[in-house]
């Protein structure tokens, strides 16, 4: 049972434009989310969080939106640059349970 | 302040043995856990580690186990490798919870 689904496996976006990933959870115990960003051959790396208190953090061009009611949240990136190709996945968790990762949504920013 | 260090970075075994890999999580990191990630299944948790003690195990079988030293690095170990087991191994540490992990660049095991 997936606890954190990405239901995109792949995206492809104009370099300069929006990029929308989002993620669905069913754990109404998760507090606590993460994106992360993976190149092939390396380990994940962090981008952004948010907690259940807020409904909207930003960083730069990325800024995460957490609907809880929807049990929904998105990443948001603006501009997308060519750089951002990777593939992104989404974590969730509450207290000390681990971080359950979704499958992950494979960007690609063209040029 | 060094990153989380896995060695080795790859590892061909063949069927029916078994490996060892290794983690050093960041230093004053006292959680390591461990994933394993596949083509299509994204990232699948083994295990969590804090100060020795197993906090939490995933839906592995038996094969799979892993320690935490003193020192706060961690090992895991496969016994009886299955060509299934070929996958990206990933280990994480964190200061505690709710905080983000720190990835290693992972091991890859190939089982042949």
């Amino acid at each position: 049972d997936q606890q954190v689904k990405q239901n995109s496996p792949s995206l492809s976006v104009q370099e300069g434009r929006i990029s929308i990933l989002n993620c669905d959870y069913t754990n109404s115990m998760f507090d606590y989310f993460l994106w992360y960003k993976k190149y092939p051959a390396e380990g994940p790396t962090f981008l952004i969080s948010i907690s259940s208190i807020k409904d909207k953090n930003e960083d730069g061009r990325f800024t995460v939106f957490l609907n809880k009611s929807a049990k929904h949240l998105s990443l948001h990136i603006v501009p997308s640059q060519p750089g951002d190709s990777a593939v992104y996945f989404c974590a969730a968790s509450g207290g000390d349970t681990p971080l359950v990762f979704g499958k992950g949504t494979r960007l690609s920013v063209i040029a | 302040k060094a990153g989380v260090t896995q060695t080795p970075r790859y590892l061909i075994k063949t069927r029916g043995q078994q490996v060892t890999l290794s983690c050093s999580p960041i230093s004053g990191h006292r959680s390591v856990s461990w994933y394993q990630q596949t083509p299509g299944q994204g990232l699948q948790f083994l295990f969590e580690y804090f100060s020795e003690t197993q906090r939490n195990k995933g839906n592995f079988p038996g094969r799979f186990s892993g320690r935490q030293f003193s020192n706060s690095r961690s090992e895991m170990n496969v016994s009886t490798l299955e060509l299934g087991d070929s996958a990206l191994y990933l280990c994480a540490s964190r200061e505690g919870s709710n905080y983000g992990y720190t990835f290693g660049s992972g091991t890859r095991l190939t089982v042949v």
